[in-house]
């Protein structure tokens, strides 16, 4: 069962346009939700991360959302460039746990 | 620090055979995560490890997995006997307590 619901799959998006990708979740118990990033041939590296206390994380052109009483959150990128090209997974975990549930994944591709 | 390092980036072998992959954690880190990553599955858990002691292991898909860490530094991850639909990008990671995870460059295995 796939704890975290991430979508779309893929994304096409102009170079200077906006990339929004979305994840949901159901375990309430949740407190910690990254994004990941990976480039081909490379593990993931944490691009960004929220806490439920706040609704939104900027970090340069990079913004999470978070709506917690829908258990939803999004990436925005902001002037997205095409070496933001890349697969970009979001997780969540209880940070009384170890472990991250992570999303399938979404394959971007920023197009000069 | 080298971050996490993994062994062998590449490995082609036939059906049957044993297949071990390796990891070298961070030094200091005390959590160490196996994943596996496929386009069909994205990136599944396979077991993670608290102070060399393993804490979950449910996702490993059967007894011809097994993982160990001998010290607080390494790890193997052993598959006996392979089979083609094992074929996929093993990442290891590794933590300081807390959920943020380093991966390793991954290693491709490719069993024909």
């Amino acid at each position: 069962q796939q704890q975290v619901k991430q979508s779309p799959q893929s994304l096409i998006v102009q170079k200077g346009g906006i990339s929004i990708i979305n994840c949901a979740y159901e375990n309430t118990a949740f407190d910690y939700f990254p994004w990941y990033q990976q480039f081909p041939g490379k593990g993931p590296a944490l691009l960004i991360a929220i806490r439920p206390d706040v609704s939104e994380k900027k970090e340069g052109r990079f913004t999470i959302s978070f709506n917690k009483s829908a258990k939803q959150f999004s990436l925005h990128i902001m002037d997205s460039q095409p070496g933001d090209s890349a697969t970009y997974f979001c997780a969540a975990s209880n940070s009384g746990a170890n472990n991250l549930f992570f999303g399938t994944g979404t394959r971007l591709t920023v197009i000069p | 620090d080298a971050g996490v390092i993994q062994s062998p980036r590449h490995e082609v072998t036939e059906m049957g055979q044993e297949v071990t992959l390796r990891c070298k954690l961070i030094s200091g880190h005390n959590s160490l995560f196996w994943y596996r990553q496929t386009m069909m599955r994205g990136l599944e858990l396979l077991i993670y490890f608290n102070n060399n002691v393993p804490i979950d292991d449910s996702g490993m898909p059967e007894d011809r997995f097994s993982a160990k860490m001998p010290n607080a530094s390494f790890s193997t991850l052993k598959i006996q006997p392979s089979e083609p639909r094992d074929s996929a990008v093993y990442f290891c990671a590794s933590s300081l307590q807390g959920n943020v995870l380093t991966f390793g460059a991954g290693s491709r295995l490719t069993v024909l």
